[in-house]
């Protein structure tokens, strides 16, 4: 079965300093992983997505994320946080069905401060 | 564009009160879905439609039911809303590789 870990609940980065959120993940075959983004009230906006193709995938706003088979990883990161960039943020696996049913990571709560 | 439009953005309603909650998708994707997300916790996937099939999780409560009428349009219904439904509810549609996420209703429960 798959299974996402996101291994921080929360990170606080100062602004224009470089974002990680570290995601770990468990797939029985090679995976679909997303990142996406939550604004407070807000619904889920695709970050970024790695398919099987290029393991370095650059995604929206700045993002990217680099898929390590051997690490079983998917980190995401920024060079230089914005304050705009404070949000929830879910690392997600698809269990590869042709539903693409989406399994969620538990989310890591980003803040940015001046 | 709007891609996936949910209504209303927020619903409250009355403990044991009918409620339905609507999701309409230009995208013409035959999938759409219907997550629970409690506060501070990730979406949790309470059924899809594969065009007109119906899947339910396996742990969603038969208080939730859902119908599709034709490709745009699905619907959720909470029978009998109790305090513990208070939640996000996404609606979402999406082909291979990604899913689409509507903005979200929220619902209370008085």
């Amino acid at each position: 079965a798959q299974s996402v870990t996101q291994l921080d609940s929360h990170v606080s980065v100062s602004e224009g300093t470089p974002v990680l959120l570290r995601c770990n993940y468990s797939s029985s075959y090679s995976p679909s992983l997303f990142w996406y983004v939550q604004h407070p009230n807000k619904g889920l906006q695709l970050l970024l997505k790695y398919t099987s193709a290029a393991t370095l995938v650059k995604g929206i706003n700045g993002f990217e994320a680099e898929f390590k088979k051997s690490e079983t990883s998917f980190h995401l990161t920024k060079p230089s946080a914005h304050m705009s960039d404070a949000a929830e943020y879910f690392c997600v696996v698809s269990d590869g069905d042709g539903y693409n049913k989406l399994i969620f990571g538990a989310g890591t709560r980003l803040a940015v401060h001046p | 564009d709007a891609m996936v439009i949910q209504n209303p953005r927020y619903q409250v309603t009355q403990f044991g009160k009918p409620v339905t909650l609507s999701c309409s998708q230009t995208l013409n994707h035959n999938v759409m879905y219907w997550y629970q997300q409690k506060s501070s916790q990730a979406p949790k996937l309470l059924f899809h439609y594969y065009d007109k099939d119906f899947n339910n999780e396996a742990d969603t409560p038969d208080n939730f039911q859902s119908r599709r009428p034709n490709t745009s349009f699905c619907f959720l219904d909470i029978r009998s809303p109790g305090l513990g439904d208070a939640a996000m509810y996404l609606c979402a549609t999406g082909g291979p590789g990604e899913q689409f996420f509507g903005p979200g209703t929220r619902l209370t429960v008085l």
